[in-house]
C-alpha cells in the first residue's frame, strides 16, 4: 500500500502513563503534518515537518506533546503524562509540498487515556 | 472563535439528487479552500480544492462555490449516490501564515438514502 501508515491504530494507556505514536508517510513526500481530532470535531492542526525540521509546532496544546522525524521519513507524535483530555484520534497526513499539494491522511490512531 | 464554520452538523438527500454542503468562514487572510470527505474509522479524504482566485472548480460529479464577499464556499454532489454518505470537512489555508496549518470546520454529516 502506498498510503500513510499509522501505528498503532488503536491505544488504551492509563493516565500518566508515556505514549509513542508513530507515522509512515507516503514515499517522496517531503511533508508531513499531525492533526488531533476530537470526538463532534473537525481535525484540530498540532505541528508539521519540513524534511527533519518542524517548521510550524504551534498547534502542540502543551509541552507534554513532542513529536520528531530524525530523518525526513517516519515520524514519531510523543505523549508523556497523559492526561484522560489526550484522548482523541491522531491523524496523520503528508505532502509532496507544502504549497498546492493537498494532504493525505493515515487512518489515525484512537488513544484513549483512562 | 471558530474561524471555519459548517453550521448543518447533518444532511439527508435522496439518490439521484443533489446535495448541497456549506460553509462560512470569517478569516479574509484564506486563500485557498478544500473540501475532504471521512467514512468511519478512515482518515479524510482530499476531495477538491479551490484557490480564491476562482470562483468555481468542478470535478465530475462535485463542484466547488466560492463566493469570497460572502465569506462562503458551498460543495454540490450531483447526482448524489448512497456511497457519498460520510463526514464532510471544509478546511481553509492562509498562504500568508503558515503554509503548512490547514483550519478544519467541525463538518457536515451526509446521508444519501437510496
Amino acid at each position: 500500500g502506498a498510503g500513510v501508515s499509522q501505528t498503532p491504530s488503536n491505544k488504551v494507556t492509563e493516565k500518566g502513563k508515556y505514549v509513542e505514536l508513530r507515522c509512515d508517510p507516503i514515499s517522496g513526500h517531503t511533508a508531513l503534518y499531525w492533526y488531533r481530532q476530537s470526538l463532534g470535531q473537525g481535525p484540530e492542526f498540532l505541528i508539521y515537518f519540513q524534511g527533519t525540521g518542524a517548521a510550524d509546532d504551534s498547534g502542540l496544546p502543551n509541552d507534554r506533546f513532542f513529536a520528531v522525524r530524525p530523518e525526513g521519513s517516519v515520524s514519531t507524535l510523543k505523549i508523556q503524562r497523559t492526561e484522560r483530555g489526550d484522548s482523541a484520534v491522531y491523524l496523520c497526513a503528508s505532502s509532496l509540498s507544502i504549497r498546492d499539494s493537498p494532504l493525505h491522511f493515515g487512518n489515525g490512531t484512537r488513544l484513549t487515556v483512562t | 472563535d471558530q474561524q471555519v464554520k459548517q453550521n448543518s452538523p447533518s444532511l439527508s438527500v435522496q439518490e439521484g439528487r443533489i446535495s448541497i454542503l456549506n460553509c462560512d468562514y470569517t478569516n479574509s487572510m484564506f486563500d485557498y479552500f478544500l473540501w475532504y470527505k471521512k467514512y468511519p474509522a478512515e482518515g479524510p479524504t482530499f476531495l477538491i480544492s479551490i484557490s480564491s482566485i476562482k470562483d468555481k472548480n468542478e470535478d465530475g460529479r462535485f463542484t466547488v462555490f466560492l463566493n469570497k464577499s460572502a465569506k462562503h464556499l458551498s460543495l454540490h454532489i450531483v447526482p448524489s449516490q448512497p456511497g457519498d454518505s460520510a463526514v464532510y470537512f471544509c478546511a481553509a489555508k492562509d498562504y500568508g501564515g503558515s503554509q503548512g496549518n490547514l483550519i478544519f470546520g467541525k463538518g457536515t454529516k451526509l446521508s444519501v438514502k437510496p
